[in-house]
């Protein structure tokens, strides 16, 4: 088993839609982050948080350090958001990163 | 300001030669972080630098693969006789210090195909 899962693994949607994408971990962290890597291949840091809730525009992140998950939300959801977010935590002795296999957005207009 | 470079940015090579791929971090940026995403899997980590301090290689698959950061900026990924499983995209990363509150900023990769 994965040490850090996400779900789905596949995501379509309609331009407007409510998006959610999770990730649960089984280890120890000190942070999680949220990465979009565009179909380009380039990869952008959306959130780092460890504890509560992010919000930047019309993404928002939360964390639930009890439970080991996670959740990034996207409101009214956009042909440009889609792309692969990836879930990634980072370990207590903050040194490796493990990552999910990544969640693929596609947004249709 | 410039962000994360890495060169090149495809490099195919035959099975048993030896690779380096080169990351400029951005300027002021003391972390460095070396990612291998392989095709259809996801992101692996190899090994990080913080400033000076000796590179925490704990990710590296094998002894084929090496790494150094010259002066603190600059780092080299050298993969020796490599093989066909040694295709992927190589990412580079860095940030300002290697903690938990400072965000990582990717390089657009090299993608390595190993023939």
């Amino acid at each position: 088993k994965n040490e850090v899962e996400q779900s789905p693994q596949n995501l379509t949607a309609q331009e407007g839609e409510f998006i959610t994408i999770n990730c649960s971990y089984s280890v120890g962290i000190s942070a999680l982050h949220w990465l979009q890597q565009h179909p380009g291949g380039g990869i952008v840091s959306l959130f780092m948080l460890s504890s509560g809730k992010k919000k930047h525009g019309r993404l928002i992140a939360t964390i639930n350090i009890q439970e080991k998950h996670s959740s990034l939300h996207i409101t009214a959801s956009h042909p440009r958001d889609s792309a692969v977010y990836i879930c990634a935590v980072r370990g207590e002795n903050n040194n490796d990163m493990r990552f999910g296999a990544g969640t693929r957005l596609t947004v249709k207009p | 300001g410039a962000g994360v470079s890495q060169s090149p940015s495809n490099k195919v090579t035959e099975k048993g030669k030896d690779v380096e791929l080169r990351c400029d971090p951005i300027s002021g940026h003391t972390a460095l972080y070396w990612y291998r995403q392989s095709l259809g899997q996801g992101l692996e980590f190899l090994i990080y630098f913080q400033g000076n301090s000796a590179p925490d290689k704990s990710g590296l698959p094998s002894d084929r693969f090496s790494a150094e950061r010259t002066g603190g900026s600059v780092s080299t990924l050298t993969i020796q006789r490599t093989q066909q499983e040694d295709s992927a995209v190589y990412l580079c990363a860095s940030s300002l210090a290697h903690r938990v509150s400072y965000e990582q900023y990717f390089g657009p990769g090299t993608r390595l195909t190993v023939t």
